[in-house]
Formats: structure tokens, C-alpha cells, sequence
């Protein structure tokens, strides 16, 4: 069975321009996480969907902004982008909503480079 | 803001010899998660525990709740260089899908 993938798997971007980061979930699951791990740190949570609803958004500005679509896959977009943006950009999908009773599944990224 | 601090942020040690990694909180988890992440890879779940005092062994790896759910450790018995990869723990709540992550412990395991 495919697990969680992303793509692109890189992307190298100016600053101001804006991005687009893609996710299959693995089949089955509904739940679909995106968070954020700069060089070094640990993974922050950006934003999750359930159900094609947002179901909780961290703590980042409105230039981050996500979807899920029909099929459950999903999209995190990133306007005017800052230099401070560079990091790697996982995705986790789960069956349902709550951790607790799902694990999180994390795809391989997307490397995000601006310069 | 709920807070995670690991430690060792960096753990060098050789094949055999026994480790312990740290996970502390001043807030209470109802659950609390262990990953393994290699280099150009997402986080791989290891094991989550839920019970205050719960204790999960997986093969030399054993990990402990704390009886006030706000801390966890990390023990490796006689590690290996396959042990070698970052060690992240993972706190959430009851509802919800949100993860608060620490920073993370870079293990190397030299043979």
C-alpha cells in the first residue's frame, strides 16, 4: 500500500512568490496534517482538515492557507514568501480526526528553499 | 503555549553502550508520542503512550509515561548504529489531530 506521499519532494522559490505543496493522504484516511520543520527543530503544526473542513490551524500568519479536496488530498499554500519560510513541509494523514485513536502517518516532505 | 523540551538536544555514543532520552512538560498530555526520523524523511511513530505510569517495551527500546502526564522518557538498551536518527516526542490532547513537538534528540550510534 502507498503511504503518505508529497510533491514536489523539492522546490527552490524567490522571496515574494508563492507556493504550492501538494498531498495524497494513504487511502482510507480522511484526516490530512500539514506541519512545518525547520533545520534543527522539531515539526510545528500548521493546519489539519477533516472531512474537507479545517478542524485546527497553529499558529502561523494568513499568507498559509490549505484545502482538501473530495478525494481527501490536499494543498498548503504559501503567499509572498519570507526567507524565514525554508523548511521542510510535512504532511500526515489519519483515519479520523483525533490522534488518540489514529496514528499520524508522515509523508517524506517537501523541501522549500527561498532565496 | 504548551511546551515540549527533549534532552540531550545531542547524544553521541558507541555501539552497546545504554541510553536515555527525556521529554518534559509543564502541561498535561493525554497522550504522549515517540518518532525516529532519519535524514529526508517524515517522522516514523515508534509508540504512543496514554496511561500516567504507562510503560510500552519494543525490543531494546522502552518508554515511560509519567505518572502526571507531563513527561516521558526514552531508554535504548545496547544501541546500535541502526539506532542512529533523530528521536522526537510528541504531545496531544484528547481532541484533535494537533501534535506539539519537541525539538527533537540527534542520536549517533558509532560502531
Amino acid at each position: 500500500d502507498a503511504g503518505v506521499t508529497q510533491s514536489p519532494t523539492h522546490l527552490i522559490k524567490t522571496r515574494g512568490q508563492h507556493v504550492t505543496l501538494r498531498c495524497s493522504p494513504i487511502s482510507g484516511h480522511k484526516s490530512v496534517s500539514w506541519y512545518q520543520q525547520v533545520l534543527g527543530q522539531g515539526p510545528q503544526f500548521i493546519f489539519q482538515y477533516y472531512e474537507k473542513e479545517e478542524r485546527g490551524r497553529g499558529n502561523f500568519p494568513d499568507r498559509f492557507s490549505a484545502r482538501q479536496f473530495p478525494n481527501y488530498s490536499s494543498e498548503l499554500n504559501v503567499n509572498a514568501l519570507l526567507l524565514g519560510d525554508s523548511a521542510l513541509y510535512l504532511c500526515a494523514s489519519s483515519l479520523i480526526q483525533s490522534h488518540n485513536n489514529s496514528p499520524l502517518h508522515f509523508g517524506n516532505g517537501t523541501r522549500l528553499t527561498v532565496t | 503555549t504548551q511546551l515540549l523540551e527533549q534532552s540531550p538536544q545531542f547524544l553521541s555514543i558507541q555501539e552497546g553502550e545504554n541510553l536515555t532520552v527525556y521529554c518534559n512538560s509543564s502541561s498535561v498530555f493525554s497522550s504522549l508520542q515517540w518518532y525516529r526520523q532519519e535524514p529526508g524523511e517524515g517522522p516514523v511513530l515508534l509508540v504512543t503512550v496514554v496511561t500516567g505510569g504507562e510503560v510500552k517495551k519494543l525490543k531494546r527500546l522502552t518508554f515511560q509515561f509519567g505518572d502526571a502526564r507531563k513527561d516521558s522518557s526514552l531508554h535504548i538498551t545496547a544501541a546500535q548504529p541502526g539506532d542512529t536518527g533523530l528521536y522526537l516526542c510528541a504531545g496531544g490532547r484528547s481532541s484533535g489531530s494537533r501534535l506539539t513537538f519537541g525539538e527533537g534528540t540527534q542520536l549517533t550510534v558509532n560502531p
